[in-house]
């Protein structure tokens, strides 16, 4: 069993739609959560940085962490064909040290 | 262009032959981390530098594989004898000590023939 586990979908919406993306892991040590946004044959964009259970929101983006469940979940809010990528979720141990585990991504497509 | 640097960006090889690739971090960040991504999966780590001490290493790098950051500043990652299960990205990341946030690379996609 993987450590962190993120359906790869694909997932495919309208434009304007709410996107719901999830994760959930195995790992109770994990205490540091991300969302990475990779578009085709480039490399992994932060998004969003959590620490602990809680939610973050930066305009359309929402990060929600619930530790007790060990689940994560990324709300995308109004979707633009723009935000088509592969969604990566990732997590680590500790704040400043060390390997970040990533799920296998979630590939999104917004449709015009 | 501030940020993580790679090179080259592709790179077709034979298997067998050796094949060396650069990462440049951005500057004043002194961790550094090499991951491997191959098609529809999530990136996986290599190894990670905190200034020219290499800390960690996965099981994945095999003694196929060397790493280094001699000056604490660029780093390089060589693969030797290359086979095709080699064929894969390879993403570079660093990150400031206080702050653990990776900023990546836009990678090195390498193809074993």
């Amino acid at each position: 069993q993987k450590e962190v586990e993120q359906d790869p979908g694909p997932l495919s919406v309208p434009e304007g739609a709410i996107v719901s993306l999830n994760c959930t892991y195995s790992n109770s040590a994990f205490q540091y959560f991300m969302w990475y946004r990779q578009y085709s044959r480039k490399g992994p964009e932060l998004l969003m940085y959590t620490y602990s259970s809680g939610n973050k929101e930066d305009g359309r983006f929402t990060a929600q962490v619930d530790k007790s469940s060990k689940y994560i979940s990324l709300f995308i809010r109004d979707s633009q064909p723009s935000d088509s990528a592969t969604y990566l979720c990732a997590m680590s141990r500790s704040g400043n040290t060390g390997k970040l585990i990533f799920g296998q991504g979630t590939t999104l497509q917004v449709k015009p | 262009d501030t940020g993580v640097s790679q090179d080259p960006r592709h790179k077709i090889t034979k298997r067998g032959q050796n094949v060396t690739f650069r990462c440049d971090p951005i500057s004043e960040h002194n961790r550094l981390y090499w991951y491997r991504q191959t098609l529809g999966q999530g990136p996986e780590f290599l190894t990670y530098f905190q200034n020219e001490a290499q800390l960690e290493k996965s099981r994945l790098l095999s003694d196929r594989f060397s790493a280094e950051r001699p000056k604490g500043s660029f780093s390089t990652l060589e693969i030797q004898r290359t086979e095709q299960g080699d064929s894969a990205m390879y993403l570079c990341a660093s990150s400031l000590d206080r702050d653990g946030t990776q900023y990546f690379g836009p990678g090195t996609r390498l193809l074993v023939l």
